[in-house]
């Protein structure tokens, strides 16, 4: 069946970095593209970054562009996000999410979550 | 970006009572939405794509209908697992976008 695991979310300073990574499975992970999405504590969901099938095509949302950057290794089944910058205001769940066609589309699994925290 | 609006914020319903969700989109977007339930502490669940189709799984009881700027999921008869929150995502343009919010609790 189709997994997906995020790791590492933490505590980081305003202004630090972090990279999220997320582990698939239980499908061919090179055949789709691949999203992350947030929840900040209490409120809604925002979309943050996707990424196409092959990596040639990649889209940001307007809160994050020129801060976080998107990546895969299909080699390695693993999508990534370099978050720089990073604000208090990116404190959130962040959640990797499959797409259903090689393009960005809609979300048809997601992982568990990992909790970013930016704080001082 | 495309902004959706959700309608009513939130909502108390009873077991058994026929619940209707309105997404609004601020420009038209043809059937490129989809809709998704979450509970607490949960990942979203997809529900409803393309705006009327029925994801693999999902209770025939959740329909969804609309297109262009208005939309709508539909429970016809809440169920005591069915008290989450449901979003509106939609798929028109590259630069994705989820309403925010429709909580239906138990009244």
């Amino acid at each position: 069946q189709v997994q997906l695991v995020e790791s590492g979310g933490g505590v980081v300073q305003p202004g630090g970095s972090l990279r999220l990574s997320c582990a698939a499975s239980g499908f061919t992970f090179s055949s789709y593209g691949m999203h992350w999405v947030r929840q900040a504590p209490g409120k809604g969901l925002e979309w943050v970054a996707f990424i196409r099938y092959d990596g040639s095509n990649k889209y940001y949302a307007d809160s994050v562009k020129g801060r976080f950057t998107i990546s895969r290794d299909n080699s390695k089944n693993t999508l990534y996000l370099q978050m720089n910058s990073l604000r208090a205001e990116d404190t959130a769940v962040y959640y990797c999410a499959k797409d259903v066609v090689e393009m960005a589309t809609y979300f048809d699994y997601w992982g568990q979550g990992t909790l970013v925290t930016v704080s001082s | 970006a495309i902004q959706l609006t959700q309608s009513p914020s939130s909502l108390s319903a009873s077991v058994g009572d026929r619940v209707t969700i309105t997404c609004r989109a601020s420009q038209g977007i043809s059937s490129a939405l989809a809709w998704y339930q979450q509970k607490p502490g949960k990942a979203p669940k997809l529900l409803i794509y393309d705006a009327s189709s029925l994801e693999s799984g999902v209770p025939s009881r959740f329909s969804g209908s609309g297109s262009g700027t208005d939309f709508t999921l539909t429970i016809s008869s809440l169920q005591p697992e069915d008290f989450a929150t449901y979003y509106c995502q939609q798929f028109n343009s590259y630069a994705l976008t989820f309403g925010g919010g429709t909580k239906v609790e138990i009244k």
